[in-house]
């Protein structure tokens, strides 16, 4: 079946430091991808999203881009801040359904 | 705007006690879910549904039970709490193809 694999966590970065979080997924048709993002104590809110290949999803300075071709997403940001500390989630939307397949997150720790 | 509603927020059982963790959404969306999250596990399906009357399994659906008799509810049943059904659950909702909007997330702990 479909699944989405991303990098384990933490993830550990000074202020100002550059992002980046592999995910990459397994799937029949062609799903749509999405990041999604979870602050502590809150349930999970979407980030961005891409629907289609070499479409590129962003929101917030965060970025990525629907690979076909590596069967990636991975996240994306120039310049991280302590406010993005957070849990990540890349997920995939099954083609002709609404589930959503996630991955395991990664944990993102931003330090001043 | 409310958007969607879990209740309780967190919740103590016994094993072998029942509950019901109630989710309502006020966005008139089609497709509703209920997800648990463990660690290092990322979110699992467990119940999803694509419209009032309508309910399927997703990928861990043993010992829970749903029902959608409305648009805006999908309460989710647990019929014997297990320690192994220890977990953060969220409920999430969505038009068909759209944005999930997710609850804020039960806690639940079966002693």
């Amino acid at each position: 079946g479909d699944s989405v694999t991303q990098m384990e966590g933490p993830v550990t970065l000074s202020e100002e430091a550059f992002l980046t979080i592999n995910c990459t997924y397994t799937a029949t048709g062609y799903p749509s991808l999405f990041w999604y993002v979870q602050y502590p104590g809150e349930g999970l809110q979407l980030l961005l999203k891409a629907t289609k290949a070499d479409d590129k999803g962003s929101n917030k300075g965060f970025e990525a881009t629907y690979r076909k071709e590596t069967t990636s997403f991975h996240l994306e940001k120039g310049s991280v801040q302590v406010s993005d500390s957070a849990v990540y989630f890349c997920a995939l939307g099954e083609d002709n359904t609404d589930k959503l397949i996630f991955g395991t997150g990664t944990r993102l720790q931003v330090f001043p | 705007n409310a958007g969607v509603t879990q209740t309780p927020k967190f919740q103590v059982l016994k094993t072998g006690q029942s509950m019901t963790l109630q989710c309502a959404q006020d966005m008139n969306h089609e497709y509703m879910s209920w997800y648990r999250q463990d660690p290092g596990m990322g979110l699992r399906l467990i119940h999803y549904s694509v419209g009032a009357g309508i309910t399927d399994q997703g990928e861990v659906p043993n010992g829970y039970n749903v029902s959608r008799s409305t648009t805006e509810d999908f309460p989710l049943r647990l019929l014997s709490a297990a320690p192994s059904q220890t977990s953060v659950y969220f409920c999430a909702s969505s038009f068909r193809g759209g944005e999930a909007f997710f609850g804020q997330g039960t806690r639940l702990t079966v002693v």
